[in-house]
């Protein structure tokens, strides 16, 4: 089946302007996470999702990022008045339950640039 | 927090032989280490895991030893290939928590 997807691949901003990634889990997949990679890194956690709710956001790094899963499948991460240090790759990532052992499948995540 | 630490962070072998990444983690709770690969512009891949309650795992070329008392954790990849020329990213996991914290990862070049 379809793996994990992310909209758009790329996305090239200004900065202060306010910019919106996607993710699309796998069909079923109750967990996801959002997670932020910078060049030379590994991913860093940003939020997790379980079901509609977000049971973890200790790694939203301020109030300038903000995610939601209203419907408990997609999952869009808003950041406001982007910043240059935003730049990096947005890694999406679901699990089938989020329990120990559970797989995460990431998905090729967006590469956001901000100028 | 759990605070993984990964070496080296480049690693160049000839084709066919055997690498060695090791990793160090922090949180005595943590039970879970999967290692992910992650070839340039691609998204990680899970490659092998292994859970506390196991020292050793093997999957083929890839193997992965797990050291609790040392709190260390290693993937060990023989006969390498080209192809296997990657990022490779260790990660623990605490008991009760979702959330795996990852390395910084080791830059794998085999050469033919």
């Amino acid at each position: 089946g379809a793996g994990v997807s992310q909209t758009p691949s790329n996305k090239v901003t200004e900065k202060g302007k306010y910019v919106e990634l996607r993710c699309d889990p796998i069909s079923g997949h109750t967990a996801l996470y959002w997670y932020r990679q910078s060049l030379g890194q590994g991913p860093e956690f940003l939020i997790y999702f379980q079901g509609t709710g977000a049971a973890d956001d200790s790694g939203l790094p301020n109030d300038r990022f903000f995610a939601v899963r209203p419907e408990g499948s997609v999952s869009t991460l808003k950041i406001q008045r982007t910043e240059r240090g935003d730049s990096a790759v947005y890694l999406c990532a679901s699990s089938l339950s989020g329990t120990l052992g559970d797989e995460q499948f990431f998905g090729p995540g967006t590469r956001l640039t901000v100028l | 927090g759990e605070n993984v630490e990964q070496h080296p962070s480049t690693l160049s072998v000839q084709e066919g032989d055997s690498a060695v990444i090791k990793c160090t983690y922090s949180d005595s709770a943590s039970n879970y280490f999967p290692w992910y690969k992650q070839e340039l512009g691609k998204r990680p891949q899970l490659i092998i895991d292994i859970r506390s309650n196991v020292g050793e795992k093997k999957d083929q070329r890839i193997a992965v030893t797990l050291n609790k008392t040392a709190k260390h954790f290693s993937l060990h990849i023989t006969e390498t290939q080209p192809e296997d020329s990657a990022v490779y990213f260790c990660a623990a996991r605490p008991g009760g928590s979702y959330i795996p914290t990852f390395g910084r990862g080791t830059s794998l070049i085999v050469h033919p």
